[in-house]
């Protein structure tokens, strides 16, 4: 019944590793997207893909590499994590950009020591 | 470019009062969505409402109902009847037509206090 999933909810790493954050929606939309919150509530978009295509890289450094296989999923790939990139990660979806509400994953609160 | 401003960082109102929450937007585009969105305690984020640039009729819906303004850039979110439950973060968005990007004010906490 989930909509929009992510996996993992948690993620506790070290500074310099590497890791994954993955995300499915099942409703048949277009567009999916990366969103980070910082400590303070703000949401910033990070990525927008629409049918696997990257639409919008939102200076994101290029640690920050999301990857989507289908348009049923966008993975988020972070190399050598550091200490500011301790955030929640909410991936979203739409059926397609602009008119359509957005609808957010559970989020995945990463924590990087 | 967009921007979504709420000025009001944190409220708390005793249950059972009104609250309204303020949302002021800027955008160059001539049809634009205006969104609203809570977050409970929980950490998800639930969608409220959607409403375009050209429907200015304010929404009700249960407890909430929503004032938009073009004149003054305006989308006010009313809580009639507050309940411990409404205790949220809620954010204001703003997409223009066409556009992949969602822009959000900061959201204003609200605490209501039983």
């Amino acid at each position: 019944d989930t909509a929009v999933s992510q996996t993992p909810k948690y993620l506790v790493t070290q500074m310099g590793n590497d890791k994954s954050i993955k995300c499915e929606q099942n409703l048949g939309h277009d567009t999916m997207y990366w969103y980070k919150q910082d400590s303070k509530k703000f949401l910033k978009i990070m990525f927008s893909y629409n049918n696997k295509e990257l639409i919008i890289n939102e200076t994101v450094p290029n640690r920050f590499s999301p990857k989507s296989p289908d348009k049923a999923h966008l993975n988020l790939h972070i190399n050598s994590l550091e200490l500011g990139d301790s955030a929640v990660y909410f991936c979203a979806s739409s059926q397609r950009r602009g008119y359509n509400e957005q609808f957010f994953g559970p989020g995945t609160r990463l924590t990087v020591l | 470019a967009q921007k979504v401003t709420q000025a009001q960082t944190e409220i708390s109102v005793v249950e059972k009062e009104d609250v309204t929450l303020d949302c002021v937007y800027e955008t160059r585009d001539t049809t634009y969505y205006l969104f609203w969105y809570k977050q409970p305690p929980s950490g998800e984020l639930v969608f409220l409402i959607r409403r375009n640039s050209f429907d200015e009729q304010n929404e009700i819906s249960g407890r909430y109902s929503w004032n938009f303004q073009k004149s003054t850039s305006s989308f006010n979110f009313t809580i009639t009847a507050s309940q411990v439950v409404d205790s949220a973060v809620y954010f204001c968005a703003l997409s223009g037509a066409g556009s992949y990007q969602l822009t959000f004010g900061k959201g204003t906490k609200l605490s209501v206090i039983p």
